[in-house]
């Protein structure tokens, strides 16, 4: 059975930190990994890793991906209040295997 | 680019009585469009994929008549939620795919359901 494992469940930061997500995978004809951000409402999609060792960027937020290691990282960097939220990994094997999330709090 | 909306955002309403939940894809065409549920401090489960003109797939454990899906367009997916109960109280959430690849999902807003 394909699984995804997120670690933290949750965490607590104060603004400016940095902060590093966790996300292993074990998805059968593995095709890519996303990342995707929940706060009240529906996600909404950050990033999609399907090659090894290259990393996505988009402002504060980056992400890798490790196929050998079958893991990935989404970091933030300088948080702020606005990054708390959950954040969502999932594999895909065009079939979506959802990993619990990571519950983010920054506190000013 | 890349809408989703649902309507409605938040429904009450009394046990026994059906609720039809609309998913559109507002600026771009939905080959597929996927039906989640999530409960509280839960990750989203994925209940059924629909394809625009045929049958929607469910998950096991989901009860196709219970819950009636039905993708009459390429821009509209409606869920059915019949003869609800308490236990069907949940956030449900559609997302639309634009192409073949399911890769590529947009999320709508969520519909939050409680049965009274």
């Amino acid at each position: 059975e394909d699984k995804v494992v997120q670690s933290p469940l949750s965490l607590v930061v104060h603004e400016g930190d940095t902060v590093t997500l966790n996300c292993s995978y074990e998805v059968t004809n593995f095709r890519s990994l996303l990342w995707y951000k929940q706060e009240k409402k529906a996600p909404t999609f950050l990033f999609m890793l399907t090659s090894s060792g290259i990393e996505k960027k988009s402002g504060r937020l980056s992400s890798i991906l490790d196929k050998k290691e079958l893991f990935s990282i989404l970091n933030i960097t300088a948080t702020q209040t606005g990054d708390s939220a959950v954040y969502l990994c999932i594999g895909s094997n065009y079939k979506l295997t959802f990993g619990k999330g990571t519950l983010l709090t920054v506190n000013p | 680019g890349a809408v989703v909306s649902q309507h409605p955002s938040w429904v009450i309403c009394k046990s026994g009585t059906s609720v039809k939940i609309e998913c559109r894809s507002l600026d771009f065409q939905a080959t597929t469009m996927f039906w989640y549920r999530q409960f509280p401090k839960q990750s989203l489960m994925l209940m059924a994929t629909s394809n625009e003109g045929s049958k929607a797939t469910y998950e096991q454990g989901v009860e196709k008549d219970k819950f009636l899906i039905n993708h009459a367009s390429l821009t509209l997916s409606t869920l059915t939620v019949t003869s609800a109960h308490p236990e069907d109280s949940s956030f449900y959430i559609c997302s639309a795919s634009p192409g073949h690849s399911k890769e590529t999902q947009y999320f709508g807003p969520g519909t939050r359901l409680l049965v009274l």
